[in-house]
């Protein structure tokens, strides 16, 4: 059974620059969610898509946009970067409402 | 508004010993608990989880005891391996975080388990 991978593993941009993240959900699962966890802190939850539709949404603005896939990978979007949006991305996969299983998350850096 | 914490930002335990890792919550809606451990460069690998109708929830050398009066739970792990080293984070779920697929994470616990 295949595991949560996300792509890339690292990236850099610079500031007001856009960039998208991908998430292959483990298999079985229909459900996808995103968090940012910055240096030193906890996981935050940015949204979360259950067959293909958001299905909750964290304090982020809606510069953060994501997309969900009928096969249930799925796809977090940034624009207008800000420096402070440098941070580790994961990505968890699950079925709707059971524990969730993280990805290896993707590093970004904004310059 | 911090609603789960983990006060303590590091732990040292000598291998063989037991490990215990607190996390407190403030908000009573909060009704299941999840313990995460990360290592470097890797995800946050799933634990070992605990709902709001039980006190005491054991697995292998882990077990996580939930004190809802004091809205406080923790992860004990016996005995502690050197391979336990890792950060290891605090979440919470339920209706009053949107939902049951929305953990509230704490900021974690770096354990060290030395020989």
């Amino acid at each position: 059974e295949t595991g949560v991978t996300q792509s890339p593993t690292h990236l850099i941009k610079t500031r007001g620059q856009q960039v998208t993240l991908r998430c292959s959900s483990q298999s079985g699962h229909n459900t996808v969610s995103w968090y940012q966890q910055a240096l030193g802190q906890g996981p935050q939850f940015i949204f979360q898509y259950y067959r293909e539709e958001e299905n909750g949404r964290g304090n982020f603005p809606p510069r953060f946009s994501g997309l969900q896939f009928p096969n249930y990978s799925s796809e977090l979007n940034v624009n207008a970067l800000e420096l402070d949006d440098s941070a580790l991305y994961l990505c968890a996969s699950s079925r709707q409402q059971e524990t969730q299983y993280f990805g290896p998350g993707t590093r970004l850096l904004v310059l | 508004d911090q609603q789960v914490k983990q006060n303590s930002p590091s732990l040292s335990v000598q291998e063989g010993r037991i490990s215990i890792l607190n996390c407190d919550y403030t908000n009573s809606m909060f009704d299941y608990f999840l313990w995460y451990k990360k290592y470097p460069a890797e995800g946050p690998t799933f634990l070992i989880s605990i709902s709001s109708i039980k006190d005491k929830n054991e697995d292998g050398r882990f077990t996580v005891f939930l004190n809802k009066s004091a809205k406080h739970l923790s992860l004990h792990i016996v005995p502690s391996q050197p391979g336990d080293s890792a950060v290891y984070f605090c979440a919470a779920s339920g209706s009053i975080s949107g939902g049951y697929n929305k953990l509230i994470f704490g900021a974690g616990t770096r354990l060290a388990v030395h020989p």
